[in-house]
């Protein structure tokens, strides 16, 4: 089964507008944690947010937030103010109880966001 | 700031033959991984080292071996290419203080290494 799913392929917004990319999660495990990474054209990897499950606030990042809904299991990432420059490719990866590592991350299939203007 | 380094950043292989993939970071962290990432997919992990001294299997070790030379270096060694090892290699590295809030759980990645295996 699947632990991470993005059910978007592909995602089209207007710039300046906001958009929602979805994420659903499975585990059994209480402690856990939830990532959003930005790829970019060039390659790249860039860490966007981060949420855990203990956390009592939903995480935000400057115009990131991430929309965590424990008993649904679902993580979504709301971009606010949409940019050209956010056109990409967005994935949501888990890190399950870390034990030894804590890089030891799942990854989603991801979504490609283009921002129209 | 270099972060995470990794070489080459583009190599073809022919079925058969071996490379070594480098991976070095500069920020003192404990633990580092390769992932590959194929088209369509998200990154899976493929070998980790949680520490220095240690490695251990990911999700998809199948056809590779990795060494951790020192802190520094995490070391992805291809013995005989497969045309399924065609794929984009990334290192990272992650910082596993022990904090309050455990907020230093991010990964670094490096820009990549696209290897072609014909």
């Amino acid at each position: 089964a699947q632990k991470i799913t993005q059910t978007q392929p592909g995602m089209f917004v207007q710039e300046k507008e906001a958009v929602t990319l979805d994420c659903t999660y499975d585990t059994s495990d209480p402690s856990y944690g939830l990532f959003w990474y930005k790829q970019p054209s060039s390659g790249e990897m860039i860490f966007l947010i981060y949420q855990g499950s203990y956390d009592q606030q939903n995480a935000t990042e400057g115009r990131y937030s991430l929309n965590f809904q424990k008993a649904r299991k679902s993580a979504n990432l709301v971009i606010s103010a949409s940019q050209l420059g956010d056109s990409a490719m967005y994935f949501c990866a888990m890190r399950e109880d870390p034990g030894t590592s804590y890089g030891k991350l799942t990854f989603g299939q991801g979504t490609i966001l283009t921002v129209h203007p | 700031n270099a972060g995470v380094t990794q070489t080459p950043k583009f190599q073809v292989l022919k079925t058969g033959q071996s490379m070594t993939l480098q991976c070095a970071q500069d920020m003192n962290h404990n633990s580092m991984y390769w992932y590959r990432q194929d088209p369509g997919m998200g990154l899976r992990l493929i070998y980790y080292s949680a520490s220095e001294g240690t490695t251990d299997k990911g999700e998809v070790p199948n056809g590779y071996n990795v060494s951790r030379l020192n802190k520094r270096e995490f070391s992805l060694r291809l013995e005989s290419a497969a045309p399924s090892q065609t794929s984009v290699y990334f290192c990272a590295s992650s910082d596993t203080r022990q904090s309050v809030s455990r907020r230093f759980e991010k990964l670094f990645f490096g820009s990549g290494t696209q290897l072609s295996v014909l």
